[in-house]
């Protein structure tokens, strides 16, 4: 059973740049979520994609933005990177039949750490 | 104040102790209470998964939440060296409903 993928593993860029991350959900999976994770921090809440449109949006700028596709996998695009964008990225899957009834159980993928410098 | 409050530690134990580890919250309308537990720059890896009050017993892994109290814990029998990682709780439901609200992570270290 395929978990989450995400690609790539690391990333280095520079202020001012734009960054691409992809993923791919667990194998019966519809819905993705994307999350950043600051060094010795709990992740926080960017965006959910389901049926390829945004479903919800957590508190992070419009320089932020995704897109999924039909085969539900999802890209998440950063532009304009600040130092402070450096964290980890991760992907989670999880079933849209569970959302929106309080029940998320999401899995996650390894992550990609993106470095601004 | 978080909505979501962890004891960072780190935790430090002996191999085969028993490990308790603990977060509040404020939010009454998380209904969805899950315990991860993330190695050094991996990915978070789903634990146990509690909906409401009550326990729920996993191998040698015991989530209990009591929501009067807005207080959830993960027990950890016979510890192991392999435990060694950061645990974090995640909670969902209300308007977080779509989104899992994390606290920060308590760091567990089990010596041999």
């Amino acid at each position: 059973d395929a978990g989450v993928t995400q690609s790539p593993t690391h990333l280095i860029k520079t202020r001012g740049q734009q960054v691409t991350l992809r993923c791919s959900p667990k194998s019966g999976h519809d819905t993705v979520s994307w999350y950043q994770q600051a060094l010795g921090q709990g992740p926080q809440f960017i965006f959910q994609y389901y049926e390829e449109e945004e479903r919800q949006r957590g508190n992070f700028p419009d320089r932020f933005s995704g897109h999924q596709f039909p085969n539900y996998s999802s890209e998440l695009n950063v532009n304009a990177l600040l130092l402070g964008d450096s964290a980890l990225y991760l992907c989670a899957s999880s079933l849209k039949a569970h959302t929106g009834t309080g029940r998320v159980e999401q899995y996650f993928g390894p992550g990609t750490r993106l470095t601004v410098t | 104040q978080k909505e979501v409050e962890q004891d960072p530690g780190p935790l430090s134990v002996p191999e085969g102790a028993i490990v308790s580890l603990n977060c509040t919250y404020s939010n009454s309308a998380f209904q969805y209470f899950m315990w991860y537990r993330q190695y050094s720059r991996k990915g978070p890896e789903l634990l146990m998964y509690t909906y409401s009050s009550g326990n729920k017993e996993d191998g040698r892994f015991t989530a209990q939440v009591d929501k009067s109290s807005k207080y959830i814990s993960l027990f950890i029998r016979d510890s192991q060296p392999s435990d060694s990682a950061t645990y974090l709780c995640a909670m969902s439901g209300g308007d977080s409903s779509y989104k899992l609200i994390f606290g920060s992570g308590t760091r567990l270290l089990v010596r041999p």
